[in-house]
Order: structure tokens, then sequence, then C-alpha cells
């Protein structure tokens, strides 16, 4: 396996249910990101991840809860969540967080959630 | 703070016809500047990046971008379109100096006709 994977690709879901979702990167990077991808918005940057240590909370409800237990996996711990919050949720990782040229980000093909 | 316009929610071409699809940005700094695309049901790929060498990009698949600094623009064309071009294109903007953060664009659509 190559690249950045995530698991489930598609997820339906209750609000009262606990569930997670799992990235894996290949790319021997130490950063990871979380992203949220709603219908007709940009996409908002959720966490990051810096050589496991969480460096970005983008003010993210905590109904969501990050995971990074080493730089190759990333959890997104989901439980009592909203219809709104029914999204594409895409992972990402970069050799690190930094803004030096050439750091670019790659992005695995998401976990279409929806929350019922 | 930094942000980013796409002027075109959808943009349609024919196929073996140029493709232009505009890209506004404002930034305090010295940005970065990237085009991804994303096809439907996979990731974003990076298409070609600008990190302050040379002002004109070329990317994957034949694609290309002229960073203008006076228009504050970094618009995306391609001299022919092939039907494999259809999906969507993020412009993003970011901050070269400190912490990568990306600053996405709310995408154009594009969509190629035989």
């Amino acid at each position: 396996e190559t690249g950045v994977t995530q698991t489930p690709r598609h997820l339906v879901m209750g609000m009262t249910n606990k569930k997670s979702l799992k990235c894996e990167q290949h790319l021997g990077h130490n950063a990871m990101y979380w992203y949220k991808q709603s219908a007709k918005k940009p996409l908002e940057l959720m966490f990051v991840y810096n050589f496991k240590e969480q460096t970005e909370n983008n003010s993210v409800p905590s109904r969501f809860s990050p995971e990074c237990p080493n730089s190759s996996h990333l959890f997104l711990h989901l439980h009592t969540l909203q219809p709104e919050d029914s999204a594409l949720y895409l992972c990402a990782s970069s050799q690190d967080s930094s803004g030096g040229a050439g750091n670019e980000q790659f992005f695995g093909p998401g976990t279409r959630l929806t929350v019922l | 703070a930094q942000s980013v316009t796409q002027l075109d929610s959808h943009v349609s071409v024919s196929e073996g016809t140029p493709v232009l699809l505009r890209c506004n940005y404002s930034s305090s700094y010295s940005p970065s500047l990237f085009w991804y695309v994303q096809h439907p049901n996979k990731g974003l790929q990076l298409l070609l990046k600008y990190t302050s060498a040379a002002t004109l990009v070329k990317g994957i698949n034949g694609f290309e971008a002229e960073f203008k600094k006076s228009e504050t623009s970094f618009h995306l064309t391609k001299p022919s379109a092939h039907m494999s071009d259809a999906a969507e294109y993020f412009c993003v903007v970011s901050d070269r100096a400190g912490f990568q953060k990306l600053v996405f664009g709310t995408g154009t659509r594009l969509l190629v006709s035989p």
C-alpha cells in the first residue's frame, strides 16, 4: 500500500453512536492533518499533528477527538455527532508542518460520513 | 489573513479547446500557491505549486499557471482539454514563512464535453 489511505470510505451513523475514522500514511512523513469538506464550502482544516504532537485545533467541537499514536497513524474519534457534521473527511500528511518550499501535503481519498 | 477567490464555480469546455480556471489571492506575506485537483471519490492531487522561483509554473498533465503579483492572480491553464480533465480544481494559498496552513478556495468544477 502506498500514499495515504483512509478507512472506512463510507460511514453512516446515528447521533448517539461512537465511531472512529482511521488514516495511515506510508510516506515516512511526520505531520498529519484532518480536513472537513462540506458541500459548497472550502476545505476546513480541523487538526494538525507534527511529530505526534497536536499543534493546531481549529476551534473544532469536542465531539470530534483526534488521536495520533505514531507518525504513521491518525484517528478521528466521533461521538454524539449532529446531522450538520455530515461531510467528506480528508486526511493528509507532509514531511513536517513547516511552511518550507516543497513541503507538499498528500491527501487520502476521504471518508464520506453521513449522520442521521 | 490569507484568502483565495475562485471566480467561477463551473467552467464548461469542449474537448481539445483551451482551459482557463481563474484564481485571485490575498496574502500578507510572500505566499506559496498551489492548484489541487479532485476526481470523484478520490483524494486531492497536487497539480502544481509556486514557491517564489519561476513565475510560470508547469505541472502534471499539461497544466500550467502564472503567478502575477501585480494582479494577485494565479490562473490555471491548459492548451487543450481532455475528457479525463473533468474534475474539481482547488486554488490554495499558504504562508511560506511560517506554519503550513493551507487556505482553500471553494473550487471550480471543470466539465469537458466531447
